[in-house]
This record gives C-alpha cells, sequence and structure tokens, in this order.
C-alpha cells in the first residue's frame, strides 16, 4: 500500500546545532503532519501543513520550529537551534483529504533524533 | 482537554491465548476512537475505528475493540493471538471529522511461543 517515508530512521546531532527532517509522503497527497513522541510518553501533534502553509500548530511546535515543501518534494521539519528537550522520535503523516476519517492517514515509521 | 491513557506500558501473553489492551480516554463531547499498531520499522497502521454508532467495531486482523461512554473506555481485543501480533498498539482520540489525533503512550504487546 502507499508508504510515508522517513529517512534516516535515526539522527544524532550536537545541542545548538540544526537539524532537517526529511518525509517524503505519499504522492497524491495534500496534507502532511508532524508528531513528537518523546520516550515512554504520547505522541503529539506538533503541526499540520496545507498548500504551503501551515493550518494548526500546537504549542509544542516552538519558534525554533519550521515546516515546508519546497517545489513538492520532502516535507520537512527543521528545528534551529536544537536543544535537549527536542530529544525524541518524530513521525511524519499524510493524506489526501482534510476532514477526512483517519483512515486514509498514513504515518512514516518516525526519525528517531538524539540532541547530544 | 482530550487525552487518552494506555495503563499498560508492556503485555505478554502466549501464542493462542486471548488478549485485551486498555485505553481510557478523556473527551467532551463524542469522540473518535482508533486503535493503530506499528510493526517493528514500520509506520502505525490503522487497525480499527470507532464512530457513533455500534459501541463494537470490528477491525482487521481479528481484532475488535468495543466502546464504553459509562467507563470512557475502548478497548481492544482478540480472540487468539499470533506471533505475528507482536507489534507496538496505540490508542487515539480525534474530533470529529479532523485529523488531529490525540494518542496514547502505546502498549508493548509480547508474543510468547
Amino acid at each position: 500500500g502507499p508508504k510515508v517515508l522517513q529517512i534516516p530512521s535515526h539522527q544524532i546531532i550536537d545541542m545548538g546545532q540544526m537539524v532537517t527532517l526529511n518525509c517524503d509522503p505519499v504522492s497524491n497527497h495534500l496534507y502532511f503532519y508532524w508528531y513528537k513522541q518523546i520516550l515512554g510518553q504520547q505522541m503529539e501533534f506538533l503541526v499540520n501543513f496545507y498548500n504551503g502553509k501551515v493550518m494548526e500548530k500546537s504549542k509544542l511546535f516552538k519558534d525554533q520550529f519550521s515546516v515546508e515543501r519546497p517545489d513538492g518534494s520532502y516535507f520537512t521539519l527543521k528545528i534551529q537551534p536544537t536543544a535537549l528537550e527536542d530529544s525524541a522520535v518524530y513521525f511524519c503523516a499524510s493524506s489526501p483529504h482534510w476532514g477526512s476519517s483517519a483512515e486514509t492517514l498514513y504515518f512514516g515509521s518516525g526519525t528517531r533524533l538524539t540532541v547530544l | 482537554a482530550q487525552s487518552v491513557t494506555q495503563p499498560d506500558a508492556r503485555v505478554t501473553v502466549s501464542e493462542g491465548a486471548s488478549l485485551q489492551l486498555r485505553c481510557k480516554y478523556s473527551y467532551f463531547g463524542t469522540p473518535y476512537l482508533f486503535w493503530y499498531v506499528q510493526y517493528p520499522r514500520q509506520g502505525l497502521q490503522l487497525l480499527l475505528k470507532y464512530y457513533p454508532g455500534d459501541p463494537v467495531v470490528q477491525g482487521v486482523n481479528g481484532f475488535e475493540a468495543e466502546f464504553s461512554k459509562s467507563n470512557s473506555s475502548f478497548h481492544l481485543r482478540k480472540a487468539s493471538v499470533h506471533w505475528s501480533d507482536w507489534a507496538v498498539y496505540f490508542c487515539a482520540v480525534s474530533m470529529s471529522n479532523y485529523n488531529v489525533l490525540y494518542f496514547g503512550s502505546g502498549t508493548k504487546l509480547t508474543v510468547e511461543p
């Protein structure tokens, strides 16, 4: 079936540096999401994105975070600068519809970010 | 505010035994409830969903879940577990017709031979 790809599965970075997490969504999807999961805790919504714009973001989406999808390529989450509390697994998801049932929401396998 | 609690971080069952994974939700209004499964090195996959209606919903691979408004629960069940069910299971809630999901912390299921 359709797959959302997140490569690499693990990134290690020094605190204060910039990191970009890449997501290759399902090709005909229009809505994109990032979720964050700290080890042992709930997966939490960060942001959703459509037509080049952030539609909604949570309080976890700090000013240091940004998202974009330049020229229909990867959907990216950039953190600049990184902080220790940014260490988590970040899940990307995409969907062809807005406000549809969650059965059309496809998740990637996550990128584990470790900030040292 | 909406939230989901999965009280069991880890569950171990023998192959062929029955399974129940617990999920409690907190939500003001009519919840839409979901169970997702994550197999090793894969993304989350939808197992089943509850929209207001029949409280017992059937999912893939023999899974079912029962919504209980009085108990604020949405427990996942399977009559006979297979080794391939070894995975992490997430319960989630959302507002109606809205894609933002609020997840529990997950239950890691281990299946013993």
